[in-house]
């Protein structure tokens, strides 16, 4: 069994300051791990993945994660704001077998201001 | 490249009419196809997916179903609407266990 928990479901940062967004996963086996984002009545769209290969994942949009096995962690993290940037964030663990399910943490809205 | 494509975009319907919401995929073969609703304010919840033609597994009982007619056609249908059935239906494709999905841009039915 595997879950994902945010532990934010709200963050809000101020335009050119670094952003985190905050996941811990639970796998029984060696997950792979997304970041999902989300602008208003958009479909989700795949900001980076980690599939067993570097730590230290870079993906789309200046936005990164460094996936911490002894931590079950999978931060994302932005080192500066853009107003763009705000949206709701999906933390994602990959299923194995071949219906490949996915298990979503519950999102974290990211607010920017000015 | 791979697209997605849902249709229709919003869709506002009576409480006991019938529904239909396509999904195609183009630019790749035999994927996995997966139906999901997302309620306003909360996370995805999985209705549907299927391995191939013809394959449809459900994950939750409701009042909605499933089919795959083409190798790259899923269609989520429902014969009677209920007000519980509003929200932000989601569409995706994959091909390779442990790899992502890929989303389309969603259809928003909103039930009267």
């Amino acid at each position: 069994a595997q879950s994902v928990t945010q532990l934010d479901s709200h963050v809000s940062v101020s335009e050119g300051t670094p952003v985190l967004l905050r996941c811990n996963y639970s796998s029984s086996y060696s997950p792979s791990l997304f970041w999902y984002v989300q602008h208003p009545n958009k479909g989700l769209q795949l900001l980076l993945k980690y599939t067993s290969a570097a730590t230290l994942v870079k993906g789309i949009n200046g936005f990164e994660a460094e996936f911490k096995k002894s931590e079950t962690s999978f931060h994302l993290t932005k080192p500066s704001a853009h107003m763009s940037d705000a949206a709701e964030y999906f933390c994602v663990v990959g299923g194995a077998g071949t219906a490949s399910k996915l298990t979503f943490g519950t999102g974290t809205r990211l607010q920017v201001t000015l | 490249s791979q697209t997605i494509h849902q249709w229709p975009a919003t869709l506002v319907q009576p409480v006991g009419s019938p529904l239909s919401l396509e999904c195609t995929v183009e630019g790749t073969s035999n994927p996995n196809l997966y139906w999901y609703r997302q309620a306003a304010g909360r996370g995805l919840q999985l209705l549907f997916y299927s391995v191939g033609i013809g394959q449809i597994s459900s994950e939750v009982p409701q009042n909605l179903s499933a089919s795959r007619p083409q190798d790259r056609q899923f269609i989520l249908s429902s014969k009677k609407l209920l007000l519980s059935d509003s929200g932000f239906y989601l569409c995706a494709w994959s091909v390779l266990s442990n790899q992502p999905q890929h989303f389309g841009d969603g259809t928003r039915l909103s039930i009267l």
